[in-house]
């Protein structure tokens, strides 16, 4: 089945800094999903990107399905950024599609 | 406000006493799932189903229920729930089988 790896998988910055996020997958998929989990532990929503760049506020994010890779940029980092970030694409098992997700991105942001 | 409510948030509770947990979404979505995250397994499908009456089982649907007897609402039941069922509970909902999806706040059940 498709494999989806996300890197780095932890990753320390002082606030203000800049980050990358990458989430690879071993098949071609028609859409890509972003979430943020919090250190209270919910899940949010960031992106929903099959292809293409979009962005929403400090956050964007860039999926190129030909290459098999989307990139999560978080700019002027705040501690509120901290938490990890998973990637989740679908795969196909027996006819049926439902997500994967990756193993995470944790980040800390530190004051 | 669109969202996913899941009750209760927090439970502690003891081997055998069976407890539900709800989920409701008011997005009018066909697909609603449940997940389990455990530290080390990330998140793991338990049922997901496609439409009301229509259920399946996920990844790990052993020692759960559910139910989907009307559109909003996908409860999950653990009829005698042991310890190896301690974990971060989420109902998600989604407008297709892969589409753009939305998560409850999570429930942390305890099984003493």
């Amino acid at each position: 089945g498709i494999q989806v790896e996300q890197s780095p998988p932890d990753l320390i910055l002082q606030e203000g800094a800049n980050s990358t996020l990458r989430c690879n997958f071993s098949d071609s998929v028609n859409n890509l999903q972003w979430f943020h989990q919090n250190p209270w532990g919910q899940l949010i929503n960031l992106f929903y990107i099959p292809s293409g760049t979009k962005q929403n506020g400090r956050l964007s994010a860039t999926t190129v399905a030909t290459e098999r890779y989307s990139l999560l940029y978080i700019s002027s980092s705040q501690t509120t950024d901290s938490g990890v970030y998973f990637c989740a694409v679908p795969i196909s098992n027996f006819g049926n599609e439902k997500l994967t997700f990756g193993t995470g991105t944790r980040l800390t942001i530190i004051p | 406000e669109a969202q996913v409510t899941q009750n209760p948030r927090y439970l502690i509770t003891v081997t055998g006493k069976k407890l539900t947990v709800t989920c409701s979404q008011n997005m009018n979505h066909e697909y609603m799932s449940w997940y389990r995250q455990d530290p080390g397994l990330g998140l793991r499908q338990i049922y997901y189903s496609m439409n009301v009456e229509v259920t399946d089982k996920g990844d790990v649907p052993e020692g759960y229920k559910v139910s989907r007897k009307e559109k909003r609402n996908f409860p999950l039941i653990l009829e005698s729930p042991s310890p190896n069922q301690t974990s971060l509970y989420f109902c998600a909902s989604s407008p297709l089988l892969v589409g753009e999806l939305f998560f409850g706040e999570g429930s942390r059940l305890t099984v003493l």
